[in-house]
């Protein structure tokens, strides 16, 4: 069985900065792409940032480039969110999720709140 | 890249069949055969019901069903049951983008 698991949430002040990890079982995950994405309290989801499996490809969502960054490390099957100058948008459920390819999301963990308040 | 189109909500009795739309433009849904549509129930991380346009993962009943025409695409839900009632969202490979999301109530 599939398993991801995240950790790391929290509050923290405007400015701030938090790491998120997400930690992976009954996969090859050093084969997968994984996403993060992002749900605002009583909004949709909204697609953060992706690493492929040989630890160089990555993408970012506009809003977030420049603030967040994402890595992974295949031997520890986990992948992690480094998020920096956090604003309160920034609030909301983040989800790691696999990506079985195309933008095909089939795992997705439980979530970790990031919560951005003074 | 904006957000996919969605009803805010849709409504059916028990047994009945709901349709929901996703409207995109020729840069994701008109342009891919990579179109999801993900199930979240309050509280829980979003589940994939649909993949490529119309296919189901495993485990996933047959009521739900997929289809695409131009920039358009739409989840069918028939014979609806009490837990079906859900926030639906759609997806395209294409600005990894998500859908507005659709409340899908079973009266």
């Amino acid at each position: 069985e599939v398993q991801l698991v995240e950790s790391g949430g929290g509050l923290v002040q405007p400015g701030g900065s938090l790491r998120l990890s997400c930690t992976a079982s009954g996969l090859t995950f050093s084969s997968n792409w994984i996403n993060w994405v992002r749900q605002a309290p009583g909004k949709g989801p909204e697609w953060v940032a992706a690493m492929g499996p040989d630890e160089i490809e990555k993408g970012y969502v506009d809003s977030v480039r420049g603030r967040f960054t994402i890595s992974r490390d295949n031997a520890k099957n986990s992948l992690y969110l480094q998020m920096d100058s956090l604003r309160a948008d920034d609030t909301g459920i983040y989800y790691c999720a696999r990506d079985r390819g195309y933008f095909t999301l089939d795992h997705w963990g439980q979530g970790t709140l990031v919560t951005v308040s003074p | 890249q904006s957000a996919l189109t969605q009803p805010p909500s849709a409504s059916g009795s028990p047994g009945q069949s709901v349709t929901i739309s996703c409207t995109g433009t020729s840069s994701d849904i008109g342009g891919s055969e990579y179109v999801s549509w993900y199930q979240q129930h309050p509280g829980k991380a979003p589940k994939l019901i649909i993949f490529e346009v119309n296919k189901r993962p495993s485990g996933v009943p047959d009521r739900f069903s997929g289809s695409k025409s131009g920039n358009t695409a739409s989840l069918t839900v028939s014979g609806l049951q009490a837990e079906d009632e859900a926030d639906y969202y759609c997806s395209s490979r294409g600005g990894n983008v998500f859908g507005t999301g659709t409340k899908v109530t079973v009266l």
